[in-house]
């Protein structure tokens, strides 16, 4: 199956900073990418939908001003959250689909574990 | 909207024992079905998928579902599970021709030796 890599796996920042999540889809080009986060023994919940060279797409209660998504090519998308607050901790979870070759599957990364101190 | 319920938040079983992971979900319009198995600090990796055709699914790792319309279920099954099954498992829909998944809140099944 394609390959979708996420870095950092996991960081730490002092409240107040912002981090920058990537996420690239290493052997395909990916039309569309969807950030997800994941509480403790939660489900994912959509967070955004991005398409490559245009804006993202939020979902319903998510904070657009606070988690700045950017998909600039067809292979990286990246999310950032700003100003972070201990209650953003928590696991980011990204996924990319080709609507070439496989509009049916969307393949993971291996998430990004933030927590904010 | 769709939405996905799995009706056992946690499943423990014995090596080399069957099991079953329910999963129901609602829907108005036709769905695709997946199931998705997530270890420790992993994102998700495809079990299988249900698009058309044979109610029937295998997938990877010996497990299997059968998509049920009447009931609206598709439940997850593996005749004999090993110890390296134990991990979070999330059953997720997406209306037909879109893109977005929407999951389940997973079962975490433990097997046990």
């Amino acid at each position: 199956g394609a390959v979708v890599s996420q870095h950092p796996s996991w960081v730490i920042c002092k409240s107040g900073t912002s981090v920058k999540i990537e996420c690239r889809s290493l052997d395909f080009q990916a039309t569309t990418m969807f950030w997800y986060r994941q509480f403790p023994k939660q489900s994912l919940m959509l967070m955004a939908t991005s398409n490559e060279g245009s804006k993202a797409t939020y979902e319903q209660g998510v904070e657009k001003d606070k988690f700045l998504i950017n998909h600039a090519s067809l292979t990286l998308s990246t999310l950032t959250v700003t100003s972070a607050h201990p209650e953003d901790s928590s696991f980011y979870i990204c996924s990319a689909i080709s609507g070439v070759l496989m509009n049916t599957e969307a393949f993971f990364g291996q998430g990004t574990r933030l927590t904010v101190v | 909207a769709q939405s996905v319920t799995q009706l056992d938040s946690q499943v423990p079983v014995f090596e080399e024992a069957p099991v079953e992971l329910r999963c129901n979900y609602s829907s108005s319009v036709s769905v695709y079905l997946f199931w998705y198995v997530q270890y420790p600090n992993q994102g998700l990796q495809l079990l299988l998928k249900y698009l058309s055709g044979s109610t029937l699914v295998k997938g990877i790792n010996g497990f299997e579902a059968e998509f049920n319309k009447s009931q609206t279920s598709f439940h997850l099954r593996k005749p004999s599970v090993h110890i390296s099954d134990t991990a979070e498992y999330f059953c997720a829909v997406s209306p037909s021709g879109s893109e977005k998944l929407v999951f389940g809140k997973g079962t975490k099944l433990t097997v046990n030796p």
